[in-house]
């Protein structure tokens, strides 16, 4: 199975913020790489798929970057609905397998 | 949308079947996921099955396979996870998804 590992496990970051998170994965998957933003109690939601496309009707502060093993997401200037748990998943091949997850918190 | 069902209580060792109900797109085209959330833990994919015109094939993930099979019904746009041989590890919450929908999940308890 391909592993994905993200970084930081947590991050601390203020309203306005820049921050960037890291997903390796161990092996190549090319760009198929998508970025879920999950809030407590809630299903996951899509942000970002093949590495660097935003998904409809998700903020322009948020991007992705990356292909191989090594991707960002980075969100350009942190709003407070943006305060939540991320997590990559790669889809280059089966079983699909996601990052342990980001939680980005208010500092 | 997705609206899951069939969530509950089992006993280890047990049996239980999700249903996923779709609506608002065509279901037959969609290739169809399952994802589970342990309780305080990260997401985990459970599987997905292809589309019938993609050939209808189906995977897993590596703990639940031999243990978990998904099938569908495009008649009536539903989508099932029959799961046999059950552990406390597979106490999580159970979405089904087709990217970028999402249902609300169901809550699956494996205890004695």
């Amino acid at each position: 199975d391909i592993q994905m590992t993200q970084s930081p496990s947590t991050l601390s970051a203020s309203v306005g913020d820049r921050v960037t998170i890291t997903c390796r994965a161990s092996q190549n998957i090319n760009s198929w790489l998508a970025w879920y933003q999950q809030k407590p109690g809630r299903a996951p939601k899509l942000l970002m798929y093949k590495a660097s496309s935003l998904e409809s009707g998700v903020p322009s502060r948020f991007s992705g970057s990356g292909s191989g093993t090594e991707f960002t997401l980075t969100i350009s200037s942190l709003q407070p609905d943006d305060f939540a748990t991320y997590y990559c998943q790669q889809y280059n091949s089966s079983p699909l397998t996601f990052g342990q997850g980001t939680r980005l918190e208010i500092k | 949308q997705l609206v899951e069902s069939g969530g509950g209580l089992v006993k280890p060792g047990g049996s239980l079947t999700l249903s996923c109900a779709g609506s608002g797109f065509t279901f037959s085209d969609a290739w169809m996921s399952w994802v589970r959330q342990a309780p305080g833990k990260g997401l985990d994919w459970v599987g997905r099955i292809k589309s019938k015109a993609d050939g209808g094939t189906t995977d897993y993930g590596t703990p639940v396979k031999g243990r978990f099979t998904i099938s569908r019904d495009d008649s009536k746009n539903m989508l099932f996870l029959q799961m046999n041989s059950l552990t406390t590890e597979d106490t999580a919450v159970y979405y089904c998804n087709t990217d970028p929908v999402w249902g609300q999940g169901t809550l699956v308890t494996v205890s004695s």
